[in-house]
């Protein structure tokens, strides 16, 4: 069975501090990894995709296979990053038959 | 260009009523999920379309819970009788295909008293 593991409910740090949100995962098979973020009051939407490589609004997340683990990691964070995070696991054929993590609370003290 | 559609927004019923929510997807995507997000937890994947084709509702609880999507475009989620468990948002995600990542509606919060 496919689970993905957010061990951390609220994470807090400092403006200009780096942040990294946990994600470990389980899947037999070859999994593509994703960040979702969910700002106050906006609609779900998507990060960042480990096939994409990209590194959006400064976030970048390694997937690294012999630990199952795909987290997201930022140098510098922002006031504006205070949001919720969701990890979340699919199929390579299927992105949104996806299972969620539970997500972080971040939030970005001034 | 105009993002997913949903309503009602907010939804409040008693228990064994029943409620029916609406999608409408972005326009041009084929395939259409319903998802439960319940507080505290991240979204489930209740059922996926393809048109108006159904690719996976295994996850559905077809005892009380139904979807359709007759002409390929809007969907209805319904749930007759509901029960307090029941409570939760109810998301539409819409994508053009399957490899591509969902785009998510604002959601349907549903309180089932």
């Amino acid at each position: 069975a496919q689970r993905v593991t957010q061990p951390e409910k609220l994470l807090s740090v400092f403006k200009g501090a780096p942040v990294e949100l946990k994600c470990n995962y389980s899947y037999s098979g070859s999994p593509e990894l994703f960040w979702y973020v969910q700002y106050s009051r906006q609609r779900l939407q998507l990060l960042l995709r480990h096939i994409s490589r990209e590194s959006i609004k400064g976030f970048t997340a390694d997937l690294n296979k012999g630990e199952t683990s795909f987290h997201l990691k930022k140098p510098f964070a922002q006031e504006e990053d205070s949001a919720m995070y969701y990890c979340a696991l699919s199929g390579r054929t299927n992105a949104g038959k996806s299972t969620f993590g539970d997500g972080t609370t971040l939030t970005v003290k001034p | 260009e105009a993002g997913v559609a949903q309503s009602p927004r907010y939804k409040i019923i008693e228990k064994r009523q029943s409620v029916a929510f609406w999608c409408n997807p972005i326009s041009g995507h084929a395939t259409l999920y319903w998802y439960q997000q319940i507080l505290g937890q991240g979204p489930k994947l209740l059922i996926q379309f393809q048109n108006n084709g159904v690719v996976d509702d295994s996850q559905l609880p077809k005892d009380r819970f139904s979807a359709e999507r007759l002409k390929g475009v809007d969907s209805t989620l319904k749930i007759q009788p509901a029960k307090l468990e029941d409570s939760a948002v109810y998301l539409c995600a819409s994508s053009p295909e399957g490899l591509a990542a969902p785009v998510f509606g604002p959601g349907t919060r549903l309180t089932v008293l």
